[in-house]
């Protein structure tokens, strides 16, 4: 059965420092897709990432990095150089074939502070 | 600019008042979602529409339904909310939801309150 397990409920940053947010997955599908979203106080999901699970790089967009480790079935992201604004709710979600169809599961989330 | 729109951004109904949030979509997406988000968890998928094509999550009560009339809009109806009901409700679009890098774009939410 698909999972997404974010252990974090909470973490402190300091601005202009690195941070990284842990995902773990657990999936028997050989293919499946792995997205990052940030969820500001607002409430819209943002989606932030892409990592597939046959690239042979980790996804970076900006800011943002994925550190993929598809042996320990880890997709971290990592915030460089962190922002005020970059305090929200942070979601690992993770995509595979389940039975019915291609589905998309969230993790519990991660709550991000960032301090001046 | 907004791709997807949520309307209204906040909602107050009573208790087994019927009530219809709506979702729109500038993306020509074919797929359109709703979530319903409680504070603090993860979004639970109620329901996707493929085209026209209706898919309910098993545990998604009777009591929430959806209507898509076109490729734009989507309407999420609760027939008589209860107070568990209380939440915000996001709606997302995918090009397709075959293959596993379909990525889904969410709106702003609609915030529901029953009272």
């Amino acid at each position: 059965a698909q999972k997404i397990t974010q252990t974090q409920p909470g973490m402190f940053v300091q601005e202009k420092e690195a941070v990284t947010l842990d995902c773990t997955y657990d999936t028997s599908d050989p293919s499946y897709g792995l997205f990052w979203y940030k969820q500001p106080s607002s409430g819209e999901m943002i989606f932030l990432i892409y990592q597939g699970s046959y690239d042979q790089q980790n996804a970076t967009e900006g800011r943002y990095s994925l550190n993929f480790q598809k042996a320990r079935k880890s997709a971290n992201l990592v915030i460089s150089a962190s922002q005020l604004g970059d305090s929200a709710m942070y979601f690992c979600a993770m995509r595979d074939l389940d039975t019915g169809g291609f589905k998309t599961i969230f993790g519990a989330g991660t709550r991000l502070f960032v301090k001046a | 600019d907004a791709m997807v729109i949520q309307n209204p951004r906040y909602q107050v109904t009573q208790f087994g008042k019927p009530v219809t949030l709506s979702c729109s979509q500038t993306l020509n997406h074919n797929v359109m979602y709703w979530y319903q988000q409680k504070s603090s968890q993860a979004p639970k998928l109620l329901f996707h529409y493929y085209d026209k094509d209706f898919n309910n999550e098993a545990d998604t009560p009777d009591n929430f339904q959806s209507r898509r009339p076109n490729t734009s809009f989507c309407f999420l109806d609760i027939r008589s909310p209860g107070l568990g009901d209380a939440a915000m409700y996001l709606c997302a679009t995918s090009r397709d939801k075959r293959g596993n890098a379909d990525t889904q774009y969410f709106g702003p939410g609609t915030r529901l309150t029953v009272l």
